[in-house]
């Protein structure tokens, strides 16, 4: 079984400057995929960036970064030059192959994060 | 390109009420998954489907929920009879088969049961 855990309930950020959300998870998998969704106050889930277990640079998407720890098990988000349209709530998720043959591709998410950035 | 699709966006209904909820995923995409989200428990999976099939349905809550995909670009989310606790937002999600491929949510129904 997955498990992903987010410590921090709320972060608060002024605009312009960079700010890490804290990701841990625990897997007996080898091969599994770690995803960062936002979800703004208007309710959607949206697909940040992706770090793959096998990949060896973190993962890089416009003002996100992915910090890929894997010996710690950690992946943090790493958002540069924060902006106010980045307050949001922050979710962090991982995909692992299993042992049920592949067939079961569960989304195991965190609790989230909710960021604040301040003018 | 369109991104997945729901309907409808919000539904209040009265409790004791059949509910259906739709879901269009991405062209292509061959997995399919139900979620809902509340304060209290966060995102839960309730049903996901791979080519049509449902694989995992453990996440449903009661036999009130039932979900079908009778083809590759159309699914439903039914509850009957609704109750007040079934309030929440319900996703539909798609991708690509694989462990390492990424889902894509839809905007999601805000169902209220009064």
């Amino acid at each position: 079984a997955q498990k992903i855990t987010q410590t921090q309930p709320g972060m608060f950020v002024q605009e312009k400057e960079a700010v890490t959300l804290d990701c841990t998870y625990d897997t007996s998998d080898q091969s599994y995929g770690l995803f960062w969704y936002k979800q703004p106050s208007s309710g959607e889930m949206i697909f940040l960036i992706y770090q793959g277990s096998y990949d060896e640079q973190n993962a890089t998407e416009g003002r996100y970064s992915l910090n890929f720890q894997k010996a710690r098990k950690s992946a943090n988000l790493v958002i540069s030059a924060s902006q106010l349209g980045d307050s949001a709530m922050y979710f962090c998720a991982m995909r692992a192959e299993g042992s049920s043959g592949g067939s079961n591709y569960k989304l195991t998410f965190g609790k989230g994060t909710l960021l604040t950035v301040n003018p | 390109d369109a991104g997945v699709i729901q309907s409808p966006r919000h539904e209040v209904t009265e409790m004791g009420q059949e509910v259906t909820l739709r879901c269009k995923p991405i062209s292509g995409h061959n997995s399919l998954f139900w979620y809902r989200q509340t304060m209290m428990r966060g995102l839960e999976l309730l049903i996901y489907f791979n080519n049509n099939v449902p694989i995992d349905d453990s996440g449903m809550p009661e036999d009130r929920f039932s979900a079908k995909m009778p083809n590759a670009s159309f699914s439903t989310l039914k509850i009957q009879p609704s109750e007040p606790r079934d309030s929440a937002v319900y996703f539909c999600a798609s991708s690509l088969y694989g462990w390492n491929n990424e889902q894509f949510f839809g905007p999601g129904t805000r169902l209220t049961v009064l």
